[in-house]
């Protein structure tokens, strides 16, 4: 079956330092690769999405490019901001009869003034 | 534009009691899908729908009922809530089940069961 596995977190940051998130993933056939943030109280909100192998999603300064060869999609963002701190989900969805979106554990990253 | 909303909030219910959780979204969404998010255990899917009068059990429909009347709404029925349904609950719809096509999530409704 499909599965997001996503590193343990929390993560702990201090402003403007870089950051990265691993997410890996097991599926057949090409799914459609996504990383969702949830702040306090919130529900998730799409933060950004790729497609297809190589490319890359992008928004408000954070990226991920989908490596197919090795079944990645890391989030990345050159300068973190305490505004950043939020917990970050990365999932993935197929096409066809496996259409449930699957879920990663989430992330919780904490940014430090 | 709402997107997709859910009430009420916040909910305290007693061990036994009965309610509904309300879902609706205004943006003619094909799919629409309720979670559960519990510390740890990240979002676990109880039931999802792909159009009105379809309905499909997710990992965790023990203890839940939903039904699809019209595309808009999508109500989840606590039958008897006991503790364990203590919980963050999340509505989420996209347009199609495609695979490029994310979820649009509700803010939610925090739920105790005493």
């Amino acid at each position: 079956g499909n599965s997001v596995t996503q590193m343990e977190g929390p993560v702990t940051l201090s402003e403007e330092a870089f950051l990265t998130i691993n997410c890996t993933y097991t599926a057949t056939g090409y799914p459609s690769l996504f990383w969702y943030v949830q702040y306090p109280g919130e529900g998730l909100q799409l933060l950004l999405k790729a497609t297809k192998a190589d490319d890359k999603g992008s928004n408000k300064g954070f990226e991920a490019t989908y490596r197919k060869e090795t079944t990645s999609f890391h989030l990345e963002k050159g300068s973190v901001q305490v505004s950043d701190s939020a917990v970050y989900f990365c999932a993935l969805r197929r096409s066809g009869g496996s259409y449930i979106p699957t879920f990663g554990r989430g992330t919780s990253l904490i940014v430090h003034p | 534009n709402a997107g997709v909303t859910q009430t009420p909030k916040f909910q305290v219910l007693k061990t036994g009691q009965s309610m509904t959780l309300q879902c609706a979204q205004d943006m003619n969404h094909e799919y629409m899908s309720w979670y559960r998010q519990d510390p740890g255990m990240g979002l676990r899917l109880i039931h999802y729908s792909v159009g009105a009068g379809i309905t499909d059990q997710g990992e965790v429909p023990n203890g839940y009922n939903v039904s699809r009347s019209t595309t808009e709404d999508f109500p989840l029925r606590l039958l008897s809530a006991a503790p364990s349904q203590t919980s963050v609950y999340f509505c989420a719809s996209s347009s199609s089940t495609g695979a490029s096509a994310p979820l649009h999530f509700g803010n939610g409704t925090r739920l105790t069961v005493t």
